[in-house]
């Protein structure tokens, strides 16, 4: 079956512009997260959603940086007024059961590369 | 603040004898941790993982022993094959309330190069 999907896989901008970007996490999988991944760095959490509730965002950088997944399945990373320091490798995670008092396998994406110029 | 550290950015082993990859952590609160591997272009791979109330857990080629004391993990490959070089990421998390198993916080990874 497929796994998980994320467009584009390349986004080159100008410093100031937003950007949104897109997960569409294998099909039935309920979790969904979002990880930035730096050049020689291990992924980093940014937030998660079980179905279309958000249960942490601790990993927001800013407030420049928002994520929804309104109907508990694709989910957008948005970042406004983009700066140089945002670039990075930005990866969607999904899992099949419910995250939380529990380990649920997270399956990623091939990730977007994102660069601000 | 990395709680999670691979302090070995590479690694190169023969094929056939074995890879050894080591993982850090700093925060005592986590207990399960897991090794992932990354070819290039594609996301990251569960490979394998361990709760804190065991010390080894073993899937196939593939074991991970853990030293709570020490706050240490490692990733032993017997014996190692061509196809194992790839980017092997360690992650830790733990369970505060209910939440935060969704959160993996993660090495730097290290490279295994496998030589034929």
């Amino acid at each position: 079956g497929a796994g998980v999907s994320q467009s584009p896989r390349y986004k080159v901008t100008k410093r100031g512009q937003d950007v949104a970007l897109r997960c569409d996490p294998i099909s039935g999988h309920v979790s969904l997260y979002w990880y930035r991944q730096a050049l020689g760095q291990g992924p980093e959490f940014l937030t998660y959603f079980n179905y279309e509730a958000q249960q942490d965002k601790s990993g927001l950088p800013n407030d420049r940086f928002s994520a929804e997944r309104p109907e508990g399945s694709i989910s957008t990373l948005t970042i406004q007024r983009t700066e140089q320091r945002d670039s990075a490798m930005y990866r969607c995670a999904s899992s099949l059961g419910v995250a939380g008092g529990y380990q649920e396998t997270q399956y990623f994406g091939p990730g977007t590369r994102l660069l601000v110029l | 603040d990395q709680q999670v550290k691979q302090n070995s950015p590479s690694l190169s082993v023969q094929e056939g004898r074995i890879s050894i990859l080591n993982c850090d952590y700093t925060n005592s609160m986590f207990d399960y941790f897991l090794w992932y591997k990354k070819y290039p272009a594609e996301g990251p791979t569960f490979l394998i993982s361990i709760s804190s109330i065991k010390d080894k857990n073993e899937d196939g080629r593939f074991t991970v022993f853990l030293n709570k004391s020490a706050k240490h993990l490692s990733l032993h490959i017997v014996p190692s094959q061509p196809g194992d070089s790839a980017v092997y990421f360690c992650a830790a998390t733990y369970n505060a309330g209910g939440t935060s198993y969704g959160k993996l916080t993660f090495g730097q990874g290290t490279i295994l190069t496998v030589h034929p």
